[in-house]
C-alpha cells in the first residue's frame, strides 16, 4: 500500500520562501511528482524526481531523498497567485504510470 | 490543442440513476485514468487504461465501469448512482515516457441526491 503525508495547510508572506514537505511509505517506489491545484481547477504538473537530489525549475525546486522517504517543494519569491493546493504524488513501479496522491497542502500567500 | 476534455462539467443525479462521463484526449497518449477527489481524501484512482481496448481497476473501482474502445476516449460509467459517489471526477492521460506527469481534464462535479 501507499502512505503519503503532507501538512494540511500553510501560510506564507508574499516575497518569502516556503517549503512544503512530503513523506511517503510505499513498496515499489518509482518517482515522486508535485502538482499545483487552484481552487475549482484541475491539477497541473510542477516537478518530477526519481533520483535523490534537487531539481530546480525557475522559482520552484523539488528535493528527494529515497532512503528517507522524503521530498519537499520549495517556492521562492512567493506571489499571490501561488495560493493553491500542492499535491505530492508517488508513482508505483507497476501499472501504467499510476500515481498515488497525498491529501494536498493548501498554501495561502498573504500580503 | 485542447489537451484533455471532460464532459459534462456539472451533473446532478438521483439515487439509482445511471450516467456516463466522457473523457477525450488529443495528445495521442497511451495511458488514461479516472480519479475522484473528495475533501480530506485527496485524489484516488478509480480505473485506468494502458491502451485501446484495455482497462484495469484502481484503488476504488466499486460502483464504476469503464471502457476504452478508441485510444482517444475513456468513458466512466455509473450504473446505479449512490450519494457516496458525490465527488469531483478528474480524467487524466500520460504518454509512455515515464518522465512526464499527467495532463488532467478540468473535472466533472457530480452530486447524487
Amino acid at each position: 500500500g501507499q502512505n503519503i503525508d503532507q501538512p494540511t495547510e500553510m501560510t506564507a508572506t508574499e516575497g518569502a520562501i516556503v517549503q512544503i514537505n512530503c513523506t511517503y511509505q510505499t513498496s515499489g517506489f518509482n518517482g515522486l511528482f508535485w502538482y499545483q491545484q487552484h481552487a475549482g481547477e484541475a491539477p497541473t504538473f510542477l516537478s518530477y524526481n526519481v533520483l535523490d537530489g534537487l531539481e530546480e525549475k525557475g522559482r520552484f525546486s523539488s528535493f528527494l531523498s529515497r532512503s528517507k522517504g522524503y521530498s519537499y517543494l520549495l517556492l521562492k519569491e512567493l506571489q499571490m497567485k501561488d495560493s493553491a493546493s500542492y499535491l505530492c504524488a508517488v508513482r508505483h513501479q507497476t501499472g501504467a504510470n499510476n500515481l498515488f496522491f497525498g491529501t494536498g497542502t493548501r498554501l495561502t500567500v498573504i500580503p | 490543442n485542447a489537451g484533455v476534455t471532460q464532459t459534462p462539467k456539472f451533473r446532478v443525479l438521483k439515487t439509482g440513476q445511471s450516467m456516463t462521463l466522457l473523457c477525450a484526449q488529443d495528445m495521442n497518449h497511451e495511458y488514461m485514468y479516472w480519479y475522484r477527489q473528495d475533501p480530506g481524501m485527496g485524489l484516488r484512482l478509480i480505473h485506468y487504461s494502458v491502451g485501446e481496448g484495455t482497462t484495469a481497476k484502481g484503488e476504488v473501482p466499486d460502483g464504476y465501469n469503464v471502457s476504452r474502445l478508441k485510444k482517444q476516449n475513456f468513458l466512466l460509467g455509473l450504473e446505479s448512482a449512490a450519494p457516496s459517489q458525490t465527488s469531483v471526477y478528474f480524467c487524466a492521460s500520460s504518454p509512455l515516457d515515464r518522465d512526464y506527469g499527467y495532463t488532467f481534464g478540468s473535472g466533472t462535479r457530480l452530486t447524487v441526491v
